[in-house]
């Protein structure tokens, strides 16, 4: 079964801080996806990556930054957690950068 | 302001009801695809369209792609409590990135 796994469920992090979400993915796919969920808001890509040691922002890079050292491993990283950072967020990896996206289970975050 | 406009935004029926739910958009997509989020967990993709007029049946749900391939449908019959869930679509332009909807909460109630 495919796979793509999240580190936490939930999270509960001070502001300013300095947070880490691991996601990894089985599936030997190229690209991974950082989104942030938000109700109303749909699904806003933050930043992703097509190559290992690769890196593009997305739509709402600010206050974030990646790591792709390996090409199974994405990791999403709060430098100075704020409060509007507090959300779900999905990690997804996809064979190419428009075919079926496979999903993690999500990381609740809440920023206190 | 988003690229996919995803209406209603949220749906509640009782067991049984048909109902339908719209993705549209002002831009042309090479493919446009349809997930399934339940509470908890991640987006699974149910359909890729992929063809102007196209029609894919699972199950008890049909999905249409427009002729211009601007706009797409998900029809559900005789809905079921397992239907409940957030619907997503998401658009792909020219192999780029895909494009998410903010979604249609759906609350099938027995």
């Amino acid at each position: 079964d495919v796979k793509v796994t999240q580190s936490s469920r939930y999270l509960v992090k001070r502001t300013g801080e300095k947070v880490f979400l691991e996601c990894v993915q089985d599936m030997d796919h190229e690209n991974m996806f950082w989104y942030r969920q938000d109700p109303g808001l749909g699904l806003r890509l933050i930043y992703f990556s097509y190559d290992v040691k690769m890196k593009e922002k997305g739509d709402i890079p600010e206050g974030y930054s990646v790591s792709r050292e390996k090409k199974e491993r994405f990791s999403l990283i709060l430098e100075s957690a704020s409060t509007n950072q507090t959300s779900m967020y999905l990690c997804a990896s996809s064979r190419t950068l428009s075919s079926e996206a496979f999903f993690g289970q999500g990381t609740r975050l809440t920023v206190v | 302001t988003q690229l996919l406009e995803q209406s209603p935004q949220f749906l509640s029926i009782q067991e049984g009801e048909n109902l339908t739910v719209y993705c549209n958009s002002s831009s042309v997509f090479s493919s446009l695809q349809w997930y399934r989020q339940e509470p908890g967990e991640g987006p699974v993709l149910l359909v890729t369209v992929v063809t102007g007029g196209e029609v894919k049946k699972l199950k008890r749900l049909t999905f249409q792609f427009g002729d211009a391939r601007k706009d797409s449908s998900l029809h559900i019959t005789a809905a079921q409590t397992g239907d409940t869930g957030l619907y997503l679509c998401a658009g792909e332009v020219n192999g780029n990135k895909l494009v998410f909807g903010a979604g249609t909460i759906l609350r099938v109630k027995s």
